[in-house]
Parts: C-alpha cells; structure tokens; sequence
C-alpha cells in the first residue's frame, strides 16, 4: 500500500491566488481528516468525512477555506484567496471505522508571499 | 470535550538514559490514546495505541506506554534513547462511543545528545 498521497510536497504562491491541495487516502479507508500544523497553533484538525460527507467543519478558518471529497479516493483542501498567515504544513490522515488510529500523509507544505 | 496535555515542550536527554514524555490527557468517558512521532519533513507516524487490557503497551523502536486511570496519564517511556529518536512526538486522545475523531496535544520535542 502506497499510504495517503498528498500533493503537491511543496507549493509557493503569492497572496490573492487561489491554492488547491489534494489527497488520495488509504483505499478501504472511510474517515478522512485535514489538519493544519504551524509552530504557533500547533496541529489543528480543519475538516474531516466519513464516507465522503463533511462531518465536522468547525475548524476551518474562514470562508476563504473549502473541502471537497468527490469520491473515496480523492479530496480537495482549497483556499481562495490566499493570504500569507496560511503559510504551513498541511496533512491530511484516513482511518477505518473500528480501526484506533490514522494514517497520515506526508503533507503540502504551503507558503504564501 | 476531549483534550490532551503534554506540559514539556522539550525534553533533553542523553544517549543511552532512559527519557519519558508526559501526557495526561481530559475525557468524559474511557479514552483510546496514542502516541505519534512526526520526524523532521515528515508527516505522523503511528508508535503505539492503548485500547484497553494491560495498562503497559509496548510499540514500535523500543518505545513503551503505561495507562493511568487515576492519574489520567499516558507517558510514552523508552529504557535507553538513541540519537536517532529525536522528533516532534505527539499523545493523542478519543474517547470511546464519540466518533473516531483524535484529539491531539501539542507537541514534545524530544532532544537526544551523544
């Protein structure tokens, strides 16, 4: 198995851009998580699904922050517009129902001029 | 609401001794916890899980666990570290019957020195 798929590794944009991230889970997985890591807040969980459906969006910053999942092999992070403070690593995990734990990705990390 | 705790930062240890990383953790029911190590470049990755049965859990590179209800802590312990342990590691937490939602704490940074 591959493991979760993030990309791109690494994306520089400038401010007002729009920035897509992308995610290939764990096939079989049915829970799919973004979080968001930056030295001063630390890991924060921005969005996760269970079986494609949003679950739980109360962490997703603003509204310039959007989360698809199409299919179950594929989901999007997008921001529109960018802003330097979104600057940071971003992973995304995927989790089996009656399995403990995640799988994390290897991350995007993004920065914004 | 479910949390985690990990009161050091850092924690500086030499080759060899032995070094623990604090966790207690805040859930209203019984927890599932974890224990994840992140190295440099890298995403998280998985060292060793509590689910329930024996309160010592033993994972991956040599690293162990113990489960304390009363103290409602979870320290991550290793006999003899190695440089080659030094990372991000981070305890996480979900409690049983809410979803499969982990809450993690902050991070430790865990310095070993020749």
């Amino acid at each position: 198995d591959a493991g979760v798929i993030q990309s791109p590794r690494h994306e520089v944009t400038e401010m007002g851009q729009e920035v897509t991230l992308r995610c290939k889970p764990i096939s079989g997985h049915d829970y799919l998580f973004w979080y968001r890591q930056t030295m001063m807040r630390g890991l924060e969980l921005l969005i996760y699904f269970n079986n494609n459906v949003p679950i739980d969006d109360s962490g997703m910053p603003e509204d310039r922050f959007s989360a698809k999942m199409p299919n179950a092999s594929f989901s999007t992070l997008k921001i529109q517009p960018s802003e330097p403070r979104d600057s940071a690593v971003y992973f995304c995990a995927s989790g089996e129902d009656g399995n403990y734990g995640y799988t994390f990705g290897s991350g995007t990390r993004l920065t914004v001029v | 609401a479910q949390s985690v705790a990990q009161p050091e930062d850092q924690v500086n240890v030499a080759e060899g001794n032995p070094l623990t990383v604090k966790c207690t953790y805040s859930v209203s029911g019984n927890p599932y916890l974890f224990w994840y190590v992140q190295y440099p470049n890298r995403g998280l990755q998985f060292l060793l899980k509590y689910i329930t049965g024996d309160n010592l859990v033993k994972g991956s590179y040599g690293f162990e666990a113990e489960f304390n209800k009363s103290q409602t802590s979870f320290h991550l312990k290793k006999p003899s570290a190695l440089v080659s342990d030094s990372a991000l590691y981070f305890c996480a937490v979900r409690e049983r019957n809410a979803g499969n939602m982990l809450t993690f704490g902050g991070g430790t940074r865990l310095m070993v020195k020749p």
